[in-house]
């Protein structure tokens, strides 16, 4: 299994450009999670999902879209993209069976920057 | 969203102990876990308490819960330098995860 990928790793961007994030997750997970890492905040949650077609916000929902088609892939989208989304962002999955074990697993992480 | 907090730097010396604190706000929560974040790359689950523990031991890591004070702590023995990394705890609450801050911990040899 590859786990959670996300492309690109690193990526600037011009204030007002649009992109999206991807993630994909190989192991059938039910949930997955985007989340934004700043430095000496920790990881705010941005979206979730409990499963293909269904998502919902987290903390920091705002300036972000997400999409769930398919178990597998769950895209972030920026619109317009301001400074204050400078950010490491991740992506996560989860399986979902109540055990403390199933954690989640989280993927290498996005760097971006927007200038 | 719930609080959990860390202090954000420990410096320890190599083959000392080492004591990671953690606050949390939601008494309701389940479980609660200690994740760790090597430099570029995302967290690991490094271990687990379930709410009803006060301690678990897994070969060098322990972790103490006082769920009276909402306080979770992990302690490393013989602190390596491998060790050197960032280390956040989580609470789950519903579907969510809240972390915490992260605690960057530096292992001086």
């Amino acid at each position: 299994n590859a786990g959670v990928t996300q492309t690109p790793k690193f990526r600037i961007l011009k204030i007002g450009q649009s992109m999206t994030l991807q993630c994909a997750q190989d192991m059938n997970h039910n949930y997955m999670y985007w989340y934004r890492q700043d430095p000496g905040m920790g990881l705010k949650l941005i979206y979730y999902s409990v499963g293909a077609g269904i998502t919902d916000k987290g903390e920091v929902p705002n300036g972000y879209n997400v999409s769930r088609s398919t178990t597998e892939d769950f895209p972030l989208r920026l619109e317009l993209a301001a400074p204050s989304q400078t950010s490491v962002y991740f992506c996560a999955s989860r399986k979902r069976s109540g055990k403390p074990t199933d954690t989640q697993y989280f993927g290498p992480g996005t760097r971006l920057t927007v200038l | 969203g719930e609080d959990v907090e860390q202090s954000l730097f420990l410096s320890v010396r190599e083959g000392d102990s080492s004591v990671i604190n953690c606050t949390y706000t939601d008494s309701s929560s389940t479980y609660l876990y200690w994740y760790k974040q090597e430099p570029g790359a995302g967290l690991q689950l490094l271990t687990y308490i379930f709410s009803n523990m006060d301690m678990k031991q897994d070969q060098r890591l322990t972790v103490l819960l006082n769920k009276k004070d909402k306080h979770l702590s992990l302690r490393i023995a013989d602190t390596q330098t491998g060790d050197s990394a960032i280390y956040f705890c989580a609470e789950i609450t519903g579907n969510q995860f809240y972390f915490g801050t992260g605690t960057s911990l530096t292992v001086i040899p």
